[in-house]
């Protein structure tokens, strides 16, 4: 059974840094694409970061910069360096895998159940 | 950058009636559109890819149809579970994703 479970998260001044870890069974991380998507509260989804099967890692604008996308294999792991936090990062982040059909024809087929990150003074 | 563009914003409808979501791309995306379920406190929940494949466990009340700038997704008779927040999803910008705003199906 596939399951991804989120930790990490938690509160941190503006300009704090803060790990999150999305750690996966069911599969191995190394061998698919890998994702961020976060969620404000009470607002829609947002793509953060992914990382792909070769390690190439891309960001949204928001982010970039800032964060890091990164996993250790031999735990089976995902992680999100957050860096120069601000209160507009305020959201749950979800760690999620990339179904991958194509370049085009991708989408996230399992999702972990979040961790809150709260940047506020 | 490809905007979607989801409507309603609410919808109110009761257990047994038919929910029609719209999602419209600001420009083609050909038939290259997911759609998922979010329920308050949960995860995001994969029903639909590639604008009419239901994903693996999706019951078969849930359909997806479109392609282009216009797709909708149809819950033939909506059942208790089935009140959440819906989002249309597509790949753009490479290497990024984003999300339309969300539908909310309420209990009428």
């Amino acid at each position: 059974e596939v399951q991804l479970v989120e930790s990490g998260g938690g509160l941190v001044q503006p300009g704090g840094s803060l790990r999150l870890s999305c750690a996966a069974s069911g599969f191995t991380v190394s061998s698919n694409y890998m994702s961020w998507v976060r969620q404000a509260p009470g607002k829609g989804l947002e793509w953060v970061s992914v990382i792909y099967s070769g390690g190439s890692t891309y960001y949204a604008d928001s982010v970039k910069g800032r964060f890091t996308i990164s996993r250790d294999n031999s735990k089976n792991t995902l992680y999100l360096q957050m860096n120069s936090l601000r209160a507009e990062d305020t959201a749950v982040y979800y760690c999620a895998r990339v179904e991958w059909f194509g370049e085009l024809s991708s989408y996230f087929d399992y999702w972990g159940q979040g961790t809150l990150v709260t940047v506020s003074s | 950058e490809i905007v979607l563009t989801q409507s309603p914003a609410t919808l109110s409808l009761s257990p047994g009636e038919r929910a029609t979501l719209s999602c419209r791309a600001s420009q083609s995306v050909s038939s290259y559109l997911a759609w998922y379920q979010q329920k308050p406190g949960q995860a995001p929940r994969l029903l639909i890819y590639d604008a009419s494949n239901r994903a693996t466990g999706i019951p078969a009340r849930f359909s997806g149809s479109g392609s282009g700038t216009d797709f909708t997704l149809t819950i033939s008779s909506l059942e208790p579970e089935d009140f959440a927040v819906y989002y249309c999803q597509q790949r753009s910008n490479w290497p990024g994703w984003t999300f339309g705003q969300g539908t909310k199906v309420e209990i009428k």
